[in-house]
């Protein structure tokens, strides 16, 4: 079965702190793995890809596949960070049907 | 930047009503998907939709559920007999071609079916 798993449904921390969100997956085949973000009141947006290797507003995220894990990570958080944020795996080939987790919520306080 | 496009923001409706949810995607899109969203809940794939037919659905997308892009630049949800538990967050989301990685969502329609 294909799932995600986000475990911190909130995850609270000071400016400049660093920031790990987590997240572990059970997909069959070897997906694409995503992270998408959704700000206050807004869309969810592509936050970054794993294919691509970027660096997205100092976000990065690193696949183990051993442990089948795709954790997001900031080492100094911002303010303007403050959202939701979505690990999304993905069939690489077809239709890319993408399975979210249910999100971790990010708090960065001043 | 392109966005795509979906309206109404916010839709009330009667249980048993039909509702239609629209949907404006990127224009030189070609892979067009619905998602929702229950409040507290994790976003769910409803659809996927290419080449004026669906390429996959979910459980959750049964015989009340439909999907149509009717003149070429619309992606339409209908929703034909509406019940309480569809109330949620509906997404449209597009991407260009097959090799691309990621989608573009839209911001989505709030139904609340009372």
């Amino acid at each position: 079965a294909q799932r995600v798993t986000q475990p911190e449904k909130l995850l609270s921390v000071f400016k400049g702190a660093p920031v790990e969100l987590k997240c572990n997956y059970s997909y069959s085949g070897s997906p694409e793995l995503f992270w998408y973000v959704q700000y206050s009141r807004q869309r969810l947006q592509l936050l970054l890809r794993h294919i691509s290797r970027e660096s997205i507003k100092g976000f990065t995220a690193d696949l183990n596949k051993g442990e089948t894990s795709f954790h997001l990570k900031k080492p100094f958080a911002q303010e303007e960070d403050s959202a939701m944020y979505y690990c999304a795996p993905g069939r690489v080939t077809g239709f890319q049907k993408l399975v979210f987790g249910t999100g971790t919520r990010l708090l960065v306080s001043p | 930047e392109p966005e795509v496009t979906q309206t109404p923001s916010h839709q009330v409706t009667q249980m048993g009503q039909e509702v239609i949810l629209r949907c404006v995607p990127i224009s030189n899109h070609l892979y067009f998907y619905w998602y929702r969203q229950i409040l507290g809940q994790k976003v769910e794939f409803l659809v996927s939709f290419y080449n004026n037919e669906i390429s996959e659905k979910s459980e959750i997308f049964d015989d009340q559920f439909s999907v149509e892009r009717p003149d070429g630049s619309n992606f339409t949800l209908k929703i034909r007999s509406t019940k309480l538990e569809d109330s949620a967050m509906y997404f449209c989301a597009s991407r260009p071609t097959q090799q691309y990685y990621g989608y573009t969502f839209g911001s989505g329609t709030r139904l609340t079916v009372v």
